[in-house]
């Protein structure tokens, strides 16, 4: 079966750079969500989108942004880049707010390294 | 979403059925408990969730305890491929909502 697409896999940038994740969710899957996880750490959830709009919003970073296009694949803009911002990032996607108890799915992340 | 406590980390055998227990006593009426697994750095998978009622899929089974404070997911055969790191999550379900990740349990099967 299909799963969530993530790409890079990896990335590697410079302190103060900006860098552009991208997330295509499950075919149906009209909901997606973006989760950090720094080293050591675990899961940390950031911002989510259903049918194109905002719907919940964690320790998302002034410094990032995000957003839902039409074919409901996201992208998560991070500016600014700080050594910190180093992690994995994992793009979740499931069936939306029309529908009860649909489980988050993920994908395989990227890992974002800062130098 | 309602606060969830587990163990730090459980060794199981091969072979045997490992029971992970996890304590939600603040859990509300309509938040599900929701589990799920990562296998070191490769993304969340999702195991299986529940209401109030037990349920049972083609990789674990989900026992709640009545008055819901509780609960335990069990891997029936576990193999050596089932070493992870495996969190108990209660919410709402459905909508857009975020999960709250824990400390989880470290599972560690033993050959």
């Amino acid at each position: 079966a299909a799963g969530v697409i993530q790409s890079p896999r990896h990335l590697i940038k410079e302190k103060r750079e900006t860098a552009t994740l991208k997330c295509y969710p499950i075919p149906r899957h009209d909901t997606v969500y973006w989760y950090q996880q720094g080293p050591g750490q675990d899961p940390q959830f950031l911002i989510s989108f259903y049918e194109k709009m905002q719907s919940d919003k964690g320790s998302i970073p002034d410094r990032f942004s995000a957003q839902q296009f039409s074919d409901y694949h996201s992208e998560l803009n991070m500016s600014s880049l700080e050594l910190g911002d180093s992690a994995l990032y994992f793009c979740a996607s499931s069936l939306g707010a029309g529908f009860s108890n649909q489980p988050q799915h993920f994908g395989d992340g990227t890992r974002l390294s800062i130098l | 979403d309602a606060k969830t406590t587990q163990p730090t980390s459980m060794d199981c055998a091969e072979g045997r059925a490992a029971n992970l227990p996890c304590n939600h006593s603040t859990i509300s009426g309509n938040e599900y408990v929701y589990w799920y697994r990562q296998i070191h750095s490769q993304g969340p998978q999702y195991i299986i969730h529940g209401l109030k009622n037990n349920e049972t899929n083609e990789m674990a089974s989900l026992i709640i305890t009545e008055d819901r404070k509780s609960s335990t997911l069990i891997l029936p055969h576990a193999t050596l491929r089932d070493t992870a790191v495996y969190y108990c999550i209660s919410n709402l379900g459905g909508g857009a909502d975020g999960l709250t990740f824990g400390k989880g349990t470290h599972l560690i099967i033993q050959p």
